[in-house]
């Protein structure tokens, strides 16, 4: 079972595009992430989620509890944010860790 | 400040050998935990800790030990490596409560023949 579902898997675009990710979870959380793994292979926390939205940069994250349902949006895209976007998930009551999503591969081409 | 320093970054190990990666923080974080990376998988839980001398067991604890002596030092051991343990392995720590962004290391790309 998926308890956290990416979409798209892989989306590529143009350098300057507006880009968003989805991602779907099926259980209670108590927080959310959004990380994001350079082709190098390191991981990179961008955003910790329990309510709202955040902003950091050209980057703002969403999350919305009742639909359980996040979005990370990219304003003016640049080839350096080319990258695997992950969504994680802790479940609330689970044990401590985090759920992961496959990720969103990102292509911006320029 | 390192953050999360993993050892070693790269490792072949044959059928039935044992190894223990390594992990350390210095941000004096009180979580720590290992994961593993499979294509076409999600990072998924092996153990984590959420202090000196307390362990406990993920999603996918089989074939793996970890002990936590130390605020600083996670080590994961594989205690007879099996091909099904081919994967990049990533430790996190964060502070507790484990409710709060975690820093990663660099990962451990290991392969079992």
């Amino acid at each position: 079972k998926n308890e956290v579902e990416q979409s798209p898997q892989n989306l590529t675009a143009q350098e300057g595009e507006f880009i968003t990710i989805n991602c779907s979870y099926s259980v209670g959380i108590s927080a959310l992430h959004w990380l994001q793994q350079h082709p190098g292979g390191g991981i990179v926390s961008l955003f910790m989620l329990s309510s709202g939205k955040k902003k950091h940069g050209r980057l703002i994250a969403t999350i919305n509890i009742q639909e359980k349902h996040s979005s990370l949006h990219i304003t003016a895209s640049h080839p350096r944010d080319s990258a695997v976007y992950i969504c994680a998930v802790r479940v609330r009551g689970g044990a401590d860790g985090l759920t992961f999503g496959k990720g969103t591969h990102l292509i911006i081409q320029p | 400040n390192a953050g999360v320093t993993q050892t070693p970054k790269f490792q072949v190990l044959k059928t039935g050998q044992s190894m223990t990666l390594q992990c350390a923080q210095d941000m004096n974080h009180e979580y720590m935990s290992w994961y593993r990376q499979d294509p076409g998988m999600g990072l998924r839980l092996i153990h984590y800790s959420v202090g000196a001398g307390i362990t406990d067991q993920g999603e996918v604890p089989n074939g793996y030990n970890v002990s936590r002596s130390t605020t600083e030092d996670f080590p994961l051991r594989l205690l007879s490596a099996a091909p099904s343990q081919t994967s990049v392995y990533f430790c996190a720590s964060s502070p507790v409560p484990s409710n709060q962004p975690q820093h990663f290391g660099d990962g451990t790309r290991l392969s079992i023949l």
